[in-house]
């Protein structure tokens, strides 16, 4: 099974300053036939479902802020918040959609300095 | 507008059986596949499995086969999970969610239910 491993597991940003979250794969995500790379983020608050962020590594989800970007390819990818908001305190994920089971990482906590 | 509505919190003891129902609107119900994904408390999200409407094929997580059933019902666009012999370890928050059109992420999820195991 694919294994998903972030970093850090947990991060605290002053607000207005950047925020990067790291994941990585134990094989590649990246479907050649397609060029694409099979890996979303999450955002995740408590008492609330996990909302979709971005998809195929760098694509942002409809209604996304744009201080929302993600980047990476083959087995190396990254989320990044460009200038932290008080909203944006949540946990984070990768997951991986290349081959079932579509493993999750294991989460980064993003808190405000 | 899409949504996912999930019935509502359920207690159970040890051995016994919980079905989860996630009952949608807002879009064409049989052009999607649904996975379910829990969160037991205080640990990550785990992906549990999917269920195509296509064909009604199943994908489960191994450590769940032979107790875990993801079906759907088309003429009342639910979909359910029913997981069977629980134990203390399946106390969780459950989420449907719905899988983007052609592509395996989840880009819709329901509100979650808690399903608490014990004795």
């Amino acid at each position: 099974d694919l294994v998903m491993t972030q970093s850090p597991d947990s991060l605290a940003v002053s607000l207005g300053e950047r925020a990067t979250i790291n994941c990585k794969s134990s094989q590649s995500l990246l479907y050649s036939s397609h060029n694409r790379n099979y890996l979303a983020w999450y955002q995740h608050k408590p008492g609330q479902p996990p909302k979709l962020l971005v998809y195929w590594a760098s694509t942002r989800q409809s209604g996304v802020p744009d201080r929302f970007s993600a980047s990476g390819s083959g087995t190396n990818f990254t989320l990044t918040i460009s200038s932290l908001q008080a909203e944006d305190v949540a946990v984070y994920y990768c997951q991986q959609y290349y081959n079932a089971p579509w493993s999750f990482g294991q989460g980064t906590r993003l808190e405000i300095k | 507008q899409v949504q996912l509505v999930q019935s509502g919190a359920e207690v159970k003891k040890p051995g016994a059986s919980v079905k989860v129902s996630c009952k949608t609107s807002g879009y064409t119900f049989d052009h999607y596949a649904f996975s379910w994904v829990r969160q037991a408390p205080g640990q990550g999200l785990e992906w549990l499995g999917w269920i195509s409407l296509k064909n009604g094929n199943t994908n489960y997580i191994q450590r769940l086969q032979g107790r875990v059933t993801m079906t759907t019902d088309t003429s009342t666009s639910t979909a359910y999970l029913e997981l069977r012999s629980l134990t203390s370890d399946d106390t969780a928050v459950y989420y449907c969610a719905r899988l983007a059109y052609g592509a395996n992420f989840l880009d819709n999820w329901g509100q979650g239910t808690l399903v608490t195991v014990s004795s």
